[in-house]
């Protein structure tokens, strides 16, 4: 059955921590992994990876993909209280297929 | 540009109603989603479509039906509303090359 798992569920930092974020999978055929940001209501998209070792940057977050220990991480540094949110990472399965973890809750605070 | 929208944005149901969440996008986009968030989850795929006319079902289909008559519009019907669907709602779309999903402002049901 395919699978995403994401860790730690939740985290509390103070401003100007550097955050790890883990997502493991295990899923048929993969394609692709995509980062997502869910403040109060939709996902917002962040980052999409489909290349082992490639690393994927925007501003203070980074994400990269291992596809051989099958597993993704977003790092975000110099955190803000605005980075508080919960952060999705969800797996292409098959095609159009995508299959999301139950998150991490980030709470940073001041 | 609306993006993705849904109606309604909040709904009640009684047990054994049946109701129809409305979801529109402006872009074109071949790829429509329908997904579900219970409270401190992730988002469960329920249908997907790859284009009018075809819809597959995704994780949790049980107790929903779709349709997809145009690029435009991706309604999901429940038939026989229970508890067990109370949850936040989003509808996504995406665009052929596959690098995001757009997804609506979300319908919260609730049923009683």
């Amino acid at each position: 059955e395919d699978k995403v798992v994401q860790s730690p569920l939740s985290l509390v930092v103070h401003e100007g921590d550097t955050v790890t974020l883990n997502c493991s999978y295990e899923v048929t055929n993969f394609r692709s992994l995509l980062w997502y940001k869910q403040e109060k209501k939709a996902p917002t998209f962040l980052f999409m990876l489909t290349s082992s070792g490639i690393e994927k940057k925007s501003g203070r977050l980074s994400s990269i993909l291992d596809k051989k220990e099958l597993f993704s991480i977003l790092n975000i540094t110099a955190t803000q209280t605005g980075d508080s949110a919960i952060y999705l990472c969800a797996v292409e399965a098959r095609a159009y297929d995508m299959r999301f973890g139950a998150g991490t809750r980030l709470t940073v605070k001041p | 540009n609306a993006g993705v929208t849904q109606t309604p944005k909040f709904r009640i149901l009684k047990i054994g109603q049946s109701m129809t969440l409305q979801c529109t996008q402006d872009m074109n986009h071949n790829y429509m989603y329908w997904y579900r968030q219970d409270p401190g989850m992730g988002l469960k795929l329920i249908y997907y479509s790859v284009g009018a006319g075809i819809t597959d079902k995704g994780e949790v289909p049980n107790g929903y039906n779709v349709s997809r008559s145009t690029t435009e519009d991706f309604p999901l019907r429940l038939e026989l509303a229970a508890p067990s669907q109370t949850s936040v709602y989003f509808c996504a779309s995406r665009n052929d090359r596959g690098n995001e999903q757009f997804f609506g402002p979300g319908t919260r049901l609730t049923v009683l």
